[in-house]
């Protein structure tokens, strides 16, 4: 089984409408992430959390919000779809702060949104 | 603030011929660095990182990295590609201080040809 795993794999949607992106890890980590991914941007952060009671924006959260519901779970939620938040979403992990911050991706949501 | 340019999105060798990405980064402080790899439809795995050891890192599928300070660049090599090398390439650096996130380069997409 995968260790971080995201749902729904893909989601076609209309502008306007609620989406909630699902992220669950088993690899025991306190840190998680949500990305969007852009041809010829790379990654961009939107939110990050280092427990579940510490969540912090990234560089692009306007429009997202989060929530941390136990430390295997980080969900992202789009409240009002718009057609430029159509990208690939990746949840990705990492220890604490001891570690050296090696990041574990899941597999990633294209979403859509028309 | 750290950064990184990854020079070239596009790279196209011949299969048999020498893999060379390139990565520099700025940083005012001791950096880790990072090599992913995005295989098609699929998330980031981590390639070989380097973590202030070794200068020459080596990772899997054949791929190694030679971090040189006085250029501050840290490009990824394989002498010999393969066709299923064909994916996107990340390069990355961890900030300074506690909160140690991922800054990330734009990728470098490899095609590799028969």
């Amino acid at each position: 089984d995968a260790d971080v795993t995201q749902t729904p794999r893909n989601r076609i949607t209309k502008t306007g409408k609620r989406i909630m992106l699902e992220c669950s890890q088993t690899k025991g980590h306190d840190r998680m992430y949500w990305y969007r991914q852009d041809p010829g941007l790379g990654l961009r952060l939107i939110y990050y959390s280092f427990d579940v009671k510490d969540i912090n924006k990234g560089e692009i959260s306007d429009g997202y919000s989060v929530s941390r519901q136990a430390q295997a779970k980080f969900s992202l939620s789009l409240e009002s779809a718009i057609p430029n938040q159509t990208a690939l979403y990746f949840c990705a992990t990492s220890v604490g702060l001891a570690g050296l911050n090696e990041q574990f991706f899941g597999p990633g949501t294209r979403l859509t949104v028309l | 603030a750290q950064s990184v340019t990854q020079l070239g999105s596009h790279v196209s060798v011949s299969e048999g011929a020498l893999v060379l990405l390139r990565c520099n980064y700025s940083s005012s402080v001791p950096p880790y660095l990072f090599w992913y790899v995005q295989y098609p439809n699929q998330g980031l795995q981590l390639l070989l990182k380097y973590t202030s050891a070794a200068t020459l890192v080596k990772g899997i599928n054949g791929f190694e990295a030679e971090f040189k300070k006085s250029e501050t660049s840290f490009h990824l090599t394989k002498p010999s590609a393969h066709m299923s090398d064909a994916a996107e390439y990340f390069c990355a650096v961890t900030n300074a201080g506690n909160n140690r996130k991922l800054i990330w380069g734009l990728g470098t997409s490899l095609a590799v040809n028969p």
